[in-house]
């Protein structure tokens, strides 16, 4: 167990809707990544936070959008989603931003299926 | 931009055989490396890393990785495979500046053959 916690595991969706996937990271780690991994691109970057701001992003769509709330805790809010939006998404924590932010922790990550 | 690449998409090893996965990195000073490793079903985990230092390091389940600067290399490897040690392996650098982030290699996918 890493001590990230990802809900839900699962998700079906329709095409066009809105979801919400919620991490909640290891305790006492700022920061907090998501990435997305898919057969066709692999495991892609999309967006980090540190202690509640925005620190780096990735090859993220407009159409997605992240926070991370003042307990840590960061959700990953996907819009008019594609077919091609399907893919495992994953949550990742750490301690720090410098070197350590590569020592993270992931969670089981939420498998995203869009009809 | 800093990069790894993983040259082997999908290696095939017998149980007890020696293993060696290969990484190569691309950056213009020492970098931040990684390896990781994903079992079917799961998130990925940290078997160990290099900052500076001791250019061979140790890490979990047996594994060992040695930095090599000449050949932009940080190769995983393994004396003796265990069936368990089937998964998929990541190759991961931390990029530098002010938005560092900690990007990954396309993958080795590692079977063991009994």
């Amino acid at each position: 167990d890493s001590g990230v916690t990802q809900t839900p595991k699962h998700l079906i969706t329709a095409t066009g809707q809105r979801v919400t996937l919620r991490c909640s990271p290891r305790s006492g780690d700022l920061s907090v990544y998501w990435y997305q991994q898919s057969l066709d691109q692999g495991l892609q970057f999309l967006i980090q936070y540190y202690n509640g701001e925005e620190r780096a992003k990735g090859n993220i769509l407009e159409r997605f959008s992240a926070q991370q709330f003042p307990d840590l805790h960061s959700e990953l809010n996907l819009s008019s989603l594609e077919l091609g939006d399907s893919a495992l998404y994953f949550c990742a924590s750490s301690e720090g931003q410098g070197a350590t932010l590569g020592e993270a922790f992931f969670g089981q990550g939420t498998r995203l299926t869009v009809v | 931009a800093q990069s790894v690449t993983q040259p082997d998409i999908h290696i095939t090893v017998s149980e007890g055989a020696s293993l060696e996965l290969r990484c190569n990195y691309s950056y213009g000073a020492t970098p931040y490396l990684f390896w990781y490793v994903q079992s079917p079903g799961q998130g990925l985990q940290l078997l160990l890393k290099y900052f500076s230092g001791d250019t061979l390091v140790q890490g979990i389940k047996g594994f060992e990785a040695e930095f090599k600067r000449s050949q932009s290399s940080f190769n995983l490897r393994k004396p003796s495979v265990h069936w368990s040690d089937a998964a998929e392996y990541f190759c991961a650098v931390v990029t530098s500046g002010s938005a560092r982030q900690l990007t990954f290699g396309s993958g080795t996918q590692l079977t063991v053959l009994p």
